[in-house]
């Protein structure tokens, strides 16, 4: 069964990087037919998606955040991962990692990590 | 951007009863751009429906999904325990990909 786990810093210092990682589990990271996406959650509003990205490297993000954000993917340990440059208290939330599966021709999210609390504070 | 309205923002209801969410949006989107999940504390969030009214395999059918152009509902037609949880919808058929802000179902 597949199973997405988000980990990295609960803790971010105001301008400077944010970084997680999502490790991926009873799935392939490289394989063709699925995109990995990043969603988040700031305390009291709704969600927010980041962006989406296949191993082969196609990305498309949110044109809010797409000067911040940069991802990245990891064959060898099955992990994708997430940067948020130059961050401040506004990027506090729960990020979530989700799979896209990009064979339907659709961008709905069928799988979820189940979220980490990240906070930018000093 | 599309933006979604989920309401009501909470529901209280016990089990047994129907449950009847709505998500709006701020323009018309196709119906098969448009998908539920739900999120339970601690979880992670499961696909409910995904085209409107599609439900994922292994959702129960007591589930179902509806809608078109800017009006889209999520209806539980036998509230069930476990079905106590966060509801949010999410349209695919324009960039940015855009989320509602959610309905609590509460006992």
């Amino acid at each position: 069964q597949l199973q997405l786990r988000e980990s990295g810093p609960g803790l971010v210092k105001p301008s400077e990087t944010l970084s997680l990682t999502c490790t991926l589990s009873g799935g392939s990271i490289s394989s063709s037919s699925y995109y990995w996406g990043w969603i988040r959650q700031p305390p009291g509003r709704g969600l927010e998606w980041i962006g989406s990205y296949s191993y082969g490297g196609s990305a498309f993000y949110n044109p809010s955040l797409r000067s911040r954000v940069n991802f990245f993917v990891d064959t060898s340990k099955n992990q994708v991962s997430l940067k948020v440059y130059s961050v401040t208290a506004t990027d506090t939330a729960v990020y979530y990692c989700a799979r896209l599966p990009f064979w339907t021709g659709y961008y709905y999210f069928d799988n979820w990590g189940q979220g980490t609390l990240v906070t930018v504070s000093s | 951007e599309i933006v979604l309205t989920q309401s009501p923002g909470t529901l209280s209801l016990s089990p047994g009863e129907r449950a009847t969410l709505f998500c709006w949006a701020s323009q018309s989107i196709s119906s098969t751009s448009l998908a539920w999940y739900q999120r339970k504390p601690g979880q992670a969030p499961r696909l409910l429906i995904y085209g409107a009214s599609t439900r994922v395999t292994g959702i129960p059918d007591r589930f179902s999904g509806s809608g078109s152009g800017t009006d889209f509902t999520l209806t539980i037609s036998r509230l069930e325990p476990e079905d106590f949880a966060v509801y949010f919808c999410q349209q695919y058929g324009t960039s940015p990909l855009t989320f509602g802000g959610g309905t609590k179902v509460e006992i």
